[in-house]
């Protein structure tokens, strides 16, 4: 079973839908969540970030944590053509290395916003 | 204030050559972390400085692989002899290590590499 989960669509949508992406993750000792922005050939962009369990908001962007189901997901409230990339979850924490720096990426999910 | 950048962004090589790549990460950060990443998977961390020293090394850091940061500020990963299953993204982030603990990490651009 790898470490993080996550769906890779492809998963299109109209525009002003409300997205949901979601992971899972395997390793109980994750103590904080990360969510990436990638578009095509460009680097992953830090878009939320969260230290614990419970939902976080960020204007349009709500990332939500269950430790205890290790679910992680993020919501995207009226979509938006621009909002179309891959978005990657990336939980962190102390690993089989010992890390607490380490980053552990799911696939990345593909994302289109049809206008 | 600038974000992590990283030289050069293409890189095409042949089989059997040596590459080294840099990266220079947002100024004040004191931890500096390399990934790859292939087509269709999330990054995959190779390694990562805090200041100069390298304190953690990924399995799929393989002998030809070698990461410095000699002055706690910018990095370059060396591959010598390099093979097919190098060609990848390779990305550079920074983080900045403060009293209550601060994991974000920022990446640059990128380096494509493609072996021929």
């Amino acid at each position: 079973q790898k470490e993080v989960e996550q769906d890779p669509g492809p998963l299109s949508v109209p525009e002003g839908a409300i997205v949901s992406l979601n992971c899972t993750y395997s390793n109980s000792a994750f103590q904080y969540f990360m969510w990436y922005r990638q578009y095509s050939r460009k680097g992953p962009e830090l878009l939320m970030y969260t230290y614990s369990s419970g939902n976080k908001e960020d204007g349009r962007f709500t990332a939500q944590v269950d430790k205890s189901s290790k679910y992680i997901s993020l919501f995207i409230r009226d979509s938006q053509p621009s909002d179309s990339a891959t978005y990657l979850c990336a939980p962190g924490g102390p690993n089989s290395g010992g890390s607490n720096y380490k980053l552990t990426f799911g696939k990345g999910t593909l994302l289109t916003v049809n206008p | 204030d600038t974000g992590v950048s990283q030289d050069p962004r293409h890189k095409i090589t042949k089989r059997g050559q040596n590459v080294t790549f840099r990266c220079d990460p947002i100024s004040e950060h004191n931890r500096l972390y390399w990934y790859r990443q292939t087509l269709g998977q999330g990054p995959e961390f190779l390694t990562y400085f805090q200041n100069e020293a390298q304190l953690e090394k990924s399995r799929l850091l393989s002998d030809r692989f070698s990461a410095e940061r000699p002055k706690g500020s910018f990095s370059t990963l060396e591959i010598q002899r390099t093979e097919q299953g190098d060609s990848a993204m390779y990305l550079c982030a920074s983080s900045l290590m403060g009293g209550g603990g601060s994991y974000e990490q920022y990446f640059g651009p990128g380096t494509r590499l493609t072996v021929t």
